[in-house]
C-alpha cells in the first residue's frame, strides 16, 4: 500500500537534546498528521497541520505544514524518557489517511 | 464507550486457520477504519466504512481478507485460510471526521504459526 517516506528510520539521543524529523511525499496533502505510538498501544494523535505554510506547537512539539504540501517535520525539543516511542507522520487522502514509515526515538539518561 | 475497543488482543492460530477480529468504535463515531503493521513497519491501510456508504476495501491485499460493519457499531475483520504474512498488528480506529484524525484502538496483534 501506499507510504509516506519519513526519515530517520530511528534516533538514540540522550536526555535534553533536541529532535528533528521529517516526512516526504510525491502527493499533495490538504492536512498532515503526526502520531506517536508506545509499545503495545494504538497511534495517539500529537499535532495536526491543516495549512501550507502552518507552524504549530503543542508543548515541547512543534510541526510544520511544508509550503508545497508534499513535506511535513515535526521537532521535540529537550528531549525527556518517556519520549520514546515510535512517531508517524500522516497525510490526508479523500476520507483515509496514508501514514509514514514510521521514526523510531530512543531516549538516554 | 470511552475509547476504541479492540478483541481478542492477541490471537496465535494455525496457518489456514479464519480468524475474526473485532473493533468497538467510540460511540457515535461514524467513520471507522481497519490498519495493518507489519513488525517494524507503517501502518498500511485495509478497509474504511463511512455510515451506511459502501465501504472502501481498497486496501484489502486479497480476497482471504474481508469486513463488515453493522450501521454505526462494532466491526469485523475476518481473515480466511491465514498465511504466515499475515502475523502483524491489526489497529482499528474510528472518527466523527477524518479531518480530525482518529482515534485507535490497542490493535489484535495476530501470529500465524
Amino acid at each position: 500500500g501506499q507510504q509516506l517516506n519519513q526519515s530517520p528510520q530511528s534516533m538514540f539521543i540522550q536526555e535534553g537534546e533536541d529532535v528533528s524529523m521529517n516526512c516526504t511525499s510525491s502527493s499533495i496533502f490538504n492536512t498532515w498528521l503526526w502520531y506517536k505510538q508506545d509499545p503495545g498501544e494504538g497511534p495517539v494523535l500529537l499535532i495536526a497541520l491543516y495549512k501550507a505554510g502552518e507552524l504549530t506547537s503543542n508543548g515541547r512539539l512543534t510541526a510544520q505544514f511544508g509550503i508545497t504540501r508534499k513535506d511535513s517535520f515535526l521537532n521535540i525539543s529537550a528531549s525527556i524518557p518517556s519520549d520514546v516511542g515510535i512517531y508517524f507522520c500522516a497525510g490526508q487522502l479523500a476520507d483515509k489517511l496514508i501514514f509514514g514509515t514510521g521514526t523510531r526515538l530512543q531516549v538516554f539518561p | 464507550g470511552a475509547g476504541v475497543s479492540q478483541s481478542p488482543s492477541n490471537k496465535v492460530t494455525e496457518k489456514g486457520k479464519d480468524v475474526e477480529l473485532r473493533c468497538d468504535p467510540i460511540s457515535g463515531h461514524t467513520a471507522l477504519y481497519w490498519y495493518r503493521q507489519r513488525l517494524g513497519q507503517g501502518l498500511e491501510f485495509l478497509i474504511y466504512f463511512q455510515g451506511n456508504s459502501a465501504p472502501d476495501k481498497s486496501g484489502l491485499p486479497s480476497d482471504r481478507f474481508s469486513a463488515e460493519r453493522t450501521g454505526e457499531s462494532v466491526s469485523t475483520l475476518t481473515i480466511q485460510r491465514t498465511q504466515q504474512e499475515d502475523s502483524a498488528v491489526y489497529l482499528c480506529a474510528s472518527s466523527s471526521s477524518s479531518f480530525y484524525g482518529y482515534t485507535f484502538g490497542s490493535g489484535t496483534r495476530l501470529t500465524v504459526v
